[in-house]
């Protein structure tokens, strides 16, 4: 079946420092992917998505390409902000008729320090 | 304004008991949700529906019942409550019938079974 690897965490960076977050899939076909956000005591938010090979998703100066060739979606980031420590996951979209059935990672703590 | 919105937020109960966790989107989705997060962040979907069908059933004991009286709601009733329950149990919805659209989650319920 689908799955998504996400790199372990914990991952801890100061303020302004460079973020990457890995994520590889498996998939049958052509999934969308995603990136959420949770931050403490919510639900999950959409952080950005790519919905076919070599689209970039990009929002709040997170960016992350869906590689058809090396089946990743990493996450990036060029300076992050404490504001930024929060839980992210990677997701892929398995199609299922009426409904969107994502398959998530197991998540990764980012903890940014001033 | 809550798009999503789940009661209640915390629930803590005995084994053995039956409870249940309600669910109201007001983004006039056709498509809604139920997925638990473990304590290890982990994130698996239990049920979807659409338009009121159930259209996805992951292996999940017959002990959790979904019910949607409409599409605006779907909630989500557990009897003969275990140990193992004890999870984040998050609501969530979709405009449904397209796999890329993002899904809007709720704030979650803390369940924990003593």
């Amino acid at each position: 079946g689908n799955s998504v690897t996400q790199m372990e965490g914990p991952v801890t960076l100061s303020e302004e420092a460079f973020l990457t977050i890995n994520c590889t899939y498996t998939a049958t076909g052509y999934p969308s992917l995603f990136w959420y956000v949770q931050y403490p005591g919510e639900g999950l938010q959409l952080l950005l998505k790519a919905t076919k090979a070599d689209d970039k998703g990009s929002n709040k100066g997170f960016e992350a390409t869906y590689r058809k060739e090396t089946t990743s979606f990493h996450l990036e980031k060029g300076s992050v902000q404490v504001s930024d420590s929060a839980v992210y996951f990677c997701a892929l979209s398995d199609k299922k008729e009426g409904a969107q059935k994502l398959v998530f990672g197991q998540g990764t703590r980012l903890t940014i320090n001033p | 304004d809550t798009a999503v919105s789940q009661t209640p937020k915390y629930l803590v109960t005995q084994m053995g008991n039956d409870k249940s966790i309600k669910c109201e989107q007001n983004l006039g989705h056709d498509t809604m949700y139920w997925y638990k997060q473990d304590s290890k962040k982990f994130l698996k979907i239990m049920f979807s529906y659409n338009n009121k069908e159930l259209i996805i059933n992951e292996t999940v004991p017959n002990r959790f019942s979904p019910k949607s009286p409409d599409k605006a709601h779907l909630n989500l009733h557990i009897n003969s409550l275990e140990l193992g329950d004890s999870a984040v149990y998050f609501c969530a919805s979709s405009p449904g019938g397209v796999n890329n659209s993002p899904l809007h989650f709720g704030n979650g319920t803390r369940l924990t079974v003593t």
